[in-house]
């Protein structure tokens, strides 16, 4: 059964500082990894889609990387703005589409 | 396309009673899932399709719980005599044979 966890469950940086989030999963059979962006009481954005062919993935402000034979995900976020402040999730399938399992998430505030 | 959708926004509803929430997904996306959301935890599987068959299910999909995707469009979830404990985002997704997920804005529901 797949487990995945997020460290740190919360985190609060002031505006300008590079922001680091990690995720581990125990099953290294995972088909791909994405991760998410979810502001209060809403639904879940996607911020980046990492295939299991690949090693990284970047858009803008964010990169995050995929090791699957350690288990781990990394969401880097360069220059934190305020409007980073969110939940950030990871989640990946088995197989292609397949369900998503989830870490609890990272909760970051930017400070300005 | 406009993304997943999800109906209605928010729900209450007094103990006992039942609800059905409903989701329409990216119209070319074949597969369709269900999750639930409390408070400070990350997202929670409940079921999937492929099409208009029920492929998985989760053992928190209790029998008081009834998901249907009729001719492989739209899905509704109902939950019949609604218990406190129901009280939740309910996050409806889509996908491309897992070829990346997109979550709806979620459904939330309150039960009092």
């Amino acid at each position: 059964k797949q487990e995945v966890t997020q460290i740190p469950a919360a985190l609060s940086v002031p505006e300008g500082e590079n922001l680091v989030l990690n995720c581990s999963f125990t099953d290294s059979a995972i088909y791909n990894l994405q991760w998410f962006r979810q502001d209060p009481g809403k639904g879940l954005t996607s911020l980046l889609l990492i295939q299991s062919s690949q090693r990284e993935q970047t858009s803008g402000r964010l990169n995050a990387s995929l090791d699957k034979s350690s288990g781990r995900s990394t969401l880097y976020i360069a220059a934190s703005q305020p409007g980073d402040s969110a939940t950030y999730l990871c989640a990946g399938p088995k197989a292609a589409g397949n369900k998503l399992t989830f870490g609890g998430g990272t909760r970051v505030l930017v400070k300005p | 396309d406009t993304g997943v959708s999800q109906d209605p926004r928010h729900k209450i509803t007094k103990r006992g009673q039942n609800v059905t929430f409903r989701c329409d997904p990216i119209s070319e996306h074949n597969r369709l899932y269900w999750y639930r959301q409390t408070l400070g935890q990350g997202p929670e599987f409940l079921t999937y399709f492929q099409n208009e068959a029920q492929l998985e299910k989760s053992r928190l999909l209790s029998d008081r719980f009834s998901a249907e995707r009729p001719k492989g469009s739209f899905s509704t979830l109902e939950i019949q005599r609604t218990e406190q404990g129901d009280s939740a985002m309910y996050l409806c997704a889509s996908s491309l044979s897992g070829d990346g997920y997109t979550f709806g804005s979620g459904t939330r529901l309150t039960v009092v």
